[in-house]
């Protein structure tokens, strides 16, 4: 099951940062939090990811609150197409070989309107 | 690069019909995934292949069944599916199977209709 809770959708004026909240109260300290989004009828496309470190890169910043159980997903200057819907995932380790796999929840989905 | 090619972006098939989903990548990835998303639901994870050995099968019924040619290729095999598998299905790949650190990258996905 996911181990994560987003609101289900949130409203962004153009040009404006679009914050999306994403609450993981039961993370450990050896897991991620991932960030991915998917426009309509195309395939998840990854946005960021962090451990305990706030992150930065061209498409967004990841702020992680020092206790871990939250963050919030910054696109900093949000237009049309960045509408979409936006999943925070924590990625747990698998141990006896296998490895730590995405499992998605609802998400959010982030309307940017002129 | 992290392109993740999948092929075909369509496909139609009857439920007596025998067919295939292809997907593609030459970033040198040892882990690929097979994931089926319905309409207005989110990805669900079906099979995991690493170091091109299957992984992990998420109790998917047989009528699917993935094939791990060589490292860059995956393949879902279909055979006598029904309507409610209708679906996109979406091939994903990563460097190091053992390491959650590394970026997941998926395919834009094959969008199948059963009739």
């Amino acid at each position: 099951d996911a181990k994560t809770t987003q609101p289900p959708s949130m409203d962004c004026a153009e040009g404006r940062a679009a914050n999306l909240p994403c609450n993981h109260s039961t993370i450990s300290g050896n897991e991620y939090v991932y960030w991915y989004r998917q426009i309509h009828s195309q395939g998840p496309q990854y946005i960021i990811h962090g451990l305990k470190n706030n992150e930065t890169n061209e498409m967004a910043s990841l702020i992680i609150t020092e206790d871990r159980k939250s963050s919030t997903l910054i696109l900093p200057h949000a237009t049309l197409r960045d509408t979409a819907v936006y999943y925070c995932i924590v990625r747990v380790p698998n141990y006896g070989g296998s490895q730590g796999n995405l499992i998605f929840g609802k998400g959010t989905k982030l309307s940017v309107k002129p | 690069d992290t392109e993740v090619t999948q092929t075909p972006k369509h496909l139609v098939m009857g439920m007596t019909n025998k067919k295939s989903l292809k997907c593609e990548q030459h970033m040198g990835h040892r882990a690929m995934y097979w994931y089926k998303q319905k309409a207005k639901k989110p990805p669900e994870l079906m099979f995991v292949y690493s170091y091109e050995k299957l992984s992990i099968n998420e109790s998917v019924p047989s009528r699917f069944s993935p094939e791990c040619p060589n490292s860059s290729l995956l393949n879902l095999h279909l055979h006598a599916l029904q309507p409610e598998d209708s679906a996109l299905y979406l091939c994903a790949s990563s460097q190091d199977p053992d390491n959650i650190g590394n970026t997941i990258y998926f395919g834009e996905g094959s969008w199948l209709t059963v009739v």
